[in-house]
């Protein structure tokens, strides 16, 4: 059964510094989305992307956020200076058209020190 | 305001004893509820979604509106039960989000 992957699975990094989290969706999936979970706390959205681009973000995706499908396969959120405040786990989704399941990839922990 | 609550952080029951988790909601159209599972070190899974009205691994879940509950119940549980649940709810009917509203989550311990 296909699943949605995301690399790496755990990212450690210093204040300040630029991360990519990478993800490749399900391969017939045209809506992607970004959640992450700060430790003990809810699963949050952050994003969702479809047609080459953003249709919906939430508060936390600011402009030191950015999604990008750069080709058929991967999509990828960059954090462009990270805060302490962004360690937590990076969960990425897809689905198909006309289904709303998501599928969630294993997630990927972020760790800023 | 779109949100989902789920009062118990932990629920601990014994092998065989009767499962309900809650999960009560606020949506002011008609809501898209669904149940993911997450078991240690694993994916979020979708366990059951309101619309399809099925059981999966024996747990069920009825869309109450009157309460605005979506309660999660299994008669008789089992230690692989044992994981993380989540309710979730679709926002944003229509468009091209349909992100998901999560709950804090419940967990589940059940005990031999």
């Amino acid at each position: 059964e296909p699943e949605v992957t995301q690399t790496p699975s755990h990212q450690v990094t210093q204040m300040g510094q630029e991360v990519i989290l990478r993800c490749v969706p399900i391969s017939n999936h045209l809506y992607f989305y970004w959640y992450r979970q700060i430790l003990g706390q809810k699963v949050e959205f952050l994003v969702s992307f479809y047609n080459n681009e953003i249709s919906e973000k939430s508060e936390i995706f600011d402009d030191q956020f950015s999604v990008e499908r750069p080709d058929g396969s991967n999509f990828t959120l960059k954090i462009r200076s990270t805060k302490l405040e962004d360690s937590a786990m990076y969960f990425c989704a897809s689905r198909t058209s006309g289904i709303y399941e998501q599928y969630f990839g294993p997630g990927t922990r972020l760790t800023v020190t | 305001a779109q949100r989902v609550t789920q009062p118990e952080k932990l629920l601990s029951v014994f092998k065989g004893a009767p499962v309900e988790l809650k999960c009560n909601y606020s949506y002011s159209g008609s809501p898209e509820l669904f149940w993911y599972v997450q078991y240690s070190r694993q994916r979020l899974q979708l366990l059951l979604r309101h619309i399809s009205r099925e059981s999966i691994k024996g747990f069920t879940a009825d869309l109450n509106k009157g309460e605005t509950s979506f309660h999660l119940k299994k008669p008789f549980a089992q230690e692989e039960d044992s994981a993380m649940y989540y309710c979730a709810l679709r926002g944003d009917y229509g468009g091209a989000t349909n992100k998901l509203i999560f709950g804090t989550g419940t967990l589940l311990a059940v005990q031999p």
